[in-house]
């Protein structure tokens, strides 16, 4: 069990670029969620996925957001035309297939990929 | 609209003292409460978690207390160790069109000093 692996760690970009992050979730796993933190924040929710669907989105993911989940495994994240405003921590979680019950759902996060937006 | 608050930035404890964490949250729906612990450069872990029909749920030096009435509730460490410094998110969970999500508030950092 290697934990949920985001990449890359750090990304440091100029306004108005694109960024791709990844998020490969703990093997088994089929629920996938994207979260965002800004400093002094707890995580925002963005979205999430059960297997390859994409069931869930926030109203904080505006056009510019994309996110995929193509085979069910790992799941990307891109920003288009990045703005200073979306400098922040992006985690990602992970969750076993299960009911409702919470023991079955826990959310496991990776460590997350810090964006600065010059 | 914050409906999950964690209104202390930071609290200092001594170590082997009880350290007592608070959140306070809004919305009825929330049928599950968690905490979840997070060291620098880690995400953050799951450390222990309620449901909305208990009151207490005890997990070694870790209880949470929920007090719905007035949707409050608590997380208590004792004895407090020098490992347990770390950010302490509180977070409730409602399932809307099968996706659990969760809302955390803005986390306390808690320091124990020796």
């Amino acid at each position: 069990d290697t934990g949920v692996s985001q990449n890359p760690r750090h990304k440091i970009t100029k306004r108005g670029q694109n960024v791709t992050f990844r998020c490969d979730p703990i093997s088994e796993h089929n629920r996938l969620y994207w979260y965002r933190q800004t400093l002094g924040q707890g995580p925002e929710f963005l979205t999430y996925f059960q297997n390859e669907a994409q069931l869930e989105k926030s109203r904080l993911l505006s056009d510019r957001f994309s996110a995929e989940r193509p085979k069910g495994s790992f799941s990307t994240l891109e920003i288009q035309r990045t703005e200073q405003g979306d400098s922040a921590m992006y985690l990602c979680a992970s969750s076993p297939p299960g009911g409702a019950m919470l023991a079955k759902n826990i959310q496991y996060f990776g460590a997350g990929t810090r964006l600065s937006v010059l | 609209d914050q409906q999950v608050k964690q209104n202390s930035p930071s609290l200092s404890v001594q170590e082997g003292r009880i350290s007592i964490l608070n959140c306070d949250y809004t919305n009825s729906m929330f049928d599950y409460f968690l905490w979840y612990k997070k060291y620098p450069a880690e995400g953050p872990t799951f450390l222990i978690s309620i449901s909305s029909i208990k009151d207490k749920n005890e997990d070694g030096r870790f209880t949470v207390f929920l007090n719905k009435s007035a949707k409050h509730l608590s997380l208590h460490i004792v004895p407090s160790q020098p490992g347990d410094s770390a950010v302490y998110f509180c977070a409730a969970r409602y399932l809307i069109q099968g996706a659990q999500k969760l809302v955390f508030g803005q986390g306390t950092r808690l320091t124990i000093n020796p």
